[in-house]
């Protein structure tokens, strides 16, 4: 009963490139979150999907950051043209519904470096 | 404006010493409140939760957390470390009507147990 699992666990990029994240969710879980955590910060909330829809991407940058939770595969966090400010530890949660007595499962998270 | 503050961005004790962490929020609404670990290279581990009832609530590994409306607080205590608590702790907390699991973390206190 594998848990989430975010690939790959570090992920390098030079200025400018694109980088890609991906998200299984626990099996069965149909709520996906993206959260942020910068260096010596706490997580901060990026994005909340059902599968096709995004819900609430009130924590998403405005430009450059979009992400998807496709009817089939993984959840994906995408960031284009990556700046040295987009590094930090990309943490991924799933949760089976939403009320507040779910508990939400996180994922090791992607380490992204920005070279 | 709806915040969560750890006070203590560090915690240095003894092995076998009792530790307690502050956390305390600022809401207008009611709220659901967490306490998750992070251990090196892993992702967050929900440690316990309050939602409605018994303020005082008692997670796994010894830890226990005291909700304290009149002074918006829900400080972690433990009686006694172990080596194996040392380890960086969040506390988050669920705004009422902010919806699903979306939650707001605080900075983080990383706790180191001495021998």
């Amino acid at each position: 009963n594998a848990g989430v699992m975010q690939n790959p666990r570090h992920l390098v990029r030079r200025r400018g490139q694109e980088a890609r994240l991906r998200c299984s969710p626990v099996k069965g879980h149909s709520h996906v979150y993206w959260y942020r955590q910068l260096p010596e910060e706490g997580l901060k909330f990026m994005v909340y999907l059902q599968k096709e829809n995004i819900i609430d991407e009130s924590g998403m940058p405005k430009e450059r950051f979009s992400a998807e939770f496709p009817k089939e595969g993984p959840s994906i966090l995408r960031i284009q043209q990556v700046v040295r400010g987009d590094s930090a530890a990309y943490f991924c949660a799933s949760s089976p519904g939403t009320g507040a007595n779910e508990k939400l499962f996180f994922g090791s998270g992607t380490q992204l470096s920005v070279l | 404006a709806q915040s969560v503050t750890q006070l203590d961005s560090q915690v240095p004790v003894f092995e076998e010493a009792p530790v307690e962490l502050r956390c305390n929020y600022s809401s207008s609404v009611s709220v659901y409140l967490f306490w998750y670990v992070q251990y090196p290279n892993q992702g967050l581990q929900l440690l316990l939760k309050y939602l409605s009832g018994s303020t005082l609530v008692k997670g796994i590994n010894g830890f226990e957390a005291e909700f304290n409306k009149s002074q918006t607080s829900f400080h972690l205590r433990k009686p006694s470390v172990h080596i194996s608590d040392t380890a960086e702790y969040f506390c988050a907390v669920r705004f009422n009507g902010q919806g699903a699991q979306k939650l707001v973390f605080g900075q983080g206190t990383r706790l180191t147990i001495n021998p």
